[in-house]
This record gives C-alpha cells, sequence and structure tokens, in this order.
C-alpha cells in the first residue's frame, strides 16, 4: 500500500499521560501535515512539514504539543500532559509542494480518560 | 478571516434521489476548492477546482466552481447507500497554499 499510514489507529489513555503518534508519507510527498478533527466538525491545522522543516505551527496549538520530521520522511507528533479536551481524531496529510492536493492517513483516534 | 460555509448541514434521501451540495467561500486570493467524502475514516480526495464554469465529472459525482458567487456545487446523481457520508469543502488561498480552509460538512445519508 503506498498511501499514507499512521500508527497507532486507536490510543486510549489517561489524562497526564504523554502519548505519540507516527505518520508515514506517501513516498515522494514533500510536504507533511497534521490536523485535528473532533465530532461535527472539519479538520482542524496543526501544524506542517516541507522535507524536514515545520514551516508553520497552528497558533491554537498550546505548548504541550511537539510535531518533528527528523529525516524528512516520516513524522511523529507527541502530546504531553495530555487532557480530555485533546481526544480527536489525528489526521495526517501528504501532498507535493505546489499541488494543493492533500492525501489523508486512516487518522489516529485518541481518548483521553 | 478567511471562511468556506456548507450547506446544508445535512440531509437524508432516498435511493436513487439526486442532491446537490452547495459550498460557499469567502477567501483572499483565492487558488483552488477541494471537495472530498469522509466516511468513518479519513477523509478521502473527490475533486480539485481552479476554474470557473468547467465541471469535474467522476461516475455519479459531478462538480462546478463559480468564482464570481464565491461558490462550489457537488452533485450526486442516482444515490446509493454508499454515498452516505460527510461531504468536506476545502479552500486553498494563493499566500497560505500549505494549508487548507475547511467547511464543516454536509452530512449525506442515503436511504434504500
Amino acid at each position: 500500500d503506498t498511501g499514507v499510514s499512521q500508527d497507532p489507529r486507536h490510543k486510549i489513555t489517561k489524562r497526564g499521560q504523554n502519548v505519540t503518534f507516527r505518520c508515514d508519507p506517501i513516498s515522494e510527498h514533500n510536504r507533511l501535515y497534521w490536523y485535528r478533527q473532533t465530532l461535527g466538525q472539519g479538520p482542524e491545522f496543526l501544524t506542517y512539514f516541507q522535507n524536514e522543516a515545520q514551516l508553520e505551527k497552528s497558533r491554537l496549538l498550546s505548548d504541550r504539543f511537539s510535531a518533528e520530521r527528523p529525516k524528512g520522511s516520516f513524522s511523529t507528533l507527541e502530546i504531553q500532559r495530555t487532557e480530555q479536551g485533546d481526544s480527536a481524531m489525528y489526521l495526517c496529510a501528504s501532498s507535493i509542494a505546489g499541488q494543493e492536493t492533500q492525501y489523508f492517513g486512516p487518522g489516529t483516534r485518541l481518548l483521553v480518560l | 478571516e478567511d471562511k468556506v460555509v456548507q450547506s446544508p448541514l445535512s440531509l437524508v434521501v432516498h435511493e436513487g434521489d439526486t442532491v446537490t451540495l452547495n459550498c460557499s467561500y469567502e477567501v483572499t486570493n483565492f487558488r483552488s476548492l477541494l471537495w472530498y467524502k469522509q466516511e468513518k475514516k479519513a477523509p478521502t480526495f473527490l475533486f480539485m477546482l481552479t476554474s470557473s464554469g468547467i465541471e469535474k465529472k467522476s461516475g455519479r459525482l459531478s462538480s462546478i466552481l463559480d468564482k464570481k458567487e464565491l461558490s462550489s456545487i457537488l452533485n450526486i446523481t442516482a444515490t446509493q447507500t454508499g454515498d452516505s457520508a460527510i461531504y468536506l469543502c476545502a479552500v486553498n488561498n494563493a499566500g497560505n497554499n500549505r494549508k487548507l480552509i475547511w467547511g464543516l460538512g454536509t452530512s449525506l445519508g442515503v436511504n434504500p
């Protein structure tokens, strides 16, 4: 399968714990995006990378969130000291720079108890 | 502030009906408009529209952009139960082409 993959698909954690999600983009895509989606809402932009450079981070994102893409391929999104409000679907998408179409992975559904 | 508004928010139809979903936008330096279908998983890409009046078609789905009216419609003919999903519209502006501005989506239910 050459699509975007995400791991894990589901995560249940207790409030205060740290969680880390992984995204593997389509291999030739140099842009990678993280979104968060809650029920009844469209995807909310979190951050994006072009190759290994993190070019933008949403102002809505607290300091508990951090993302990396160290080698310009896969990316990780870490949430520290999780809160119940962090419960959501975390989506990763990739694209080729200059082409607007983004292709999404299956998402990681996070539940914070 | 850039925004994308979709209507209706939800609708339910019978199999075989034709539906039209609407997306209107207010963005600076419009570049493109994209339609996605989302079932229980992540959004899947349907169409990207950049020019007014040119219809994009894929099977029973078609879409067209009207830049004068700052809107787009997505048509689905002869609906099937498998068309039940949330249909999301997103807009990309030329000055901000690294992220998409999303509407809330239209939830479509198709009853047999």
